[in-house]
């Protein structure tokens, strides 16, 4: 069925180290994706989106890079910091006029100083 | 300019029993989303509100129910409570107008049913 997954569920890396978390999603018609944090005890946080037009796009030490023709997007944070740790989402809007977005299911990206 | 609250922060109730939760949209949002949290499932879609109408639906039961104020606040209500409810609750508020807007997320209600 479809669905926006993650490869994996929990990544560990040293401090200072570029973190690479990856989602695929199923359906070609999804239009815009987003990349959530959650860090404990909070709600899901806002980190970047990026649109079905666009392959790149850059914020502050993250980029979201978004394949279309594997359908698969990935989260690259460079420099990881301790503060970096928490569960990412990545959520897709499926077009056609679809308000709710679609949730993966988390990657806890784990940071060791 | 402040965020979506959510109350209570946690709850405890038992089988049976049933459960209000509240939610305040950033000021200017009209559309406010539920979304239940649990490690299993992850996050699990289960009404969206829009100018006090539900405008979509996920797959959960008639015992979860919703509804939202002419000043965008909107709570959420779980009737005769199983213990498989016990969940992280969480509120998402936006301006609505397209599907291509972020979130913005409470910080949830924690509730437990014993």
């Amino acid at each position: 069925g479809e669905s926006v997954g993650l490869h994996l569920p929990t990544l560990s890396v040293q401090e200072g180290d570029n973190s690479i978390i990856n989602c695929a999603y199923s359906n070609s018609a999804s239009d815009y994706f987003i990349w959530y944090k959650q860090e404990s005890g909070k709600g899901p946080q806002f980190i970047i989106d990026i649109r079905s037009n666009m392959d790149k796009r850059q914020g502050q030490r993250v980029t979201v890079l978004l394949n279309k023709t594997v359908k698969h997007l990935s989260l690259q944070i460079a420099a990881t910091q301790p503060g970096d740790s928490a569960v990412y989402f990545c959520a897709e809007n499926r077009g056609g006029g679809s308000y709710i977005p679609t949730f993966g299911r988390g990657t806890s990206l784990i940071v060791h100083p | 300019k402040a965020g979506v609250t959510q109350t209570p922060r946690y709850l405890i109730k038992t089988r049976g029993q049933q459960v209000t939760l509240s939610c305040s949209p950033i000021s200017g949002h009209r559309s406010v989303s539920w979304y239940q949290q649990t490690p299993g499932q992850g996050l699990q879609f289960l009404f969206e509100y829009f100018s006090e109408t539900q405008r979509n639906k996920g797959n959960f039961p008639g015992r979860f129910s919703g509804r939202q104020f002419s000043n965008s606040r909107s709570e959420m209500n779980v009737s005769t409570l199983e213990l498989g409810d016990s969940a992280l609750y969480l509120c998402a508020s936006s301006f609505g107008n397209s599907g291509n807007e972020k979130l913005f997320f409470g910080s949830g209600t924690q509730l437990s049913v014993l």
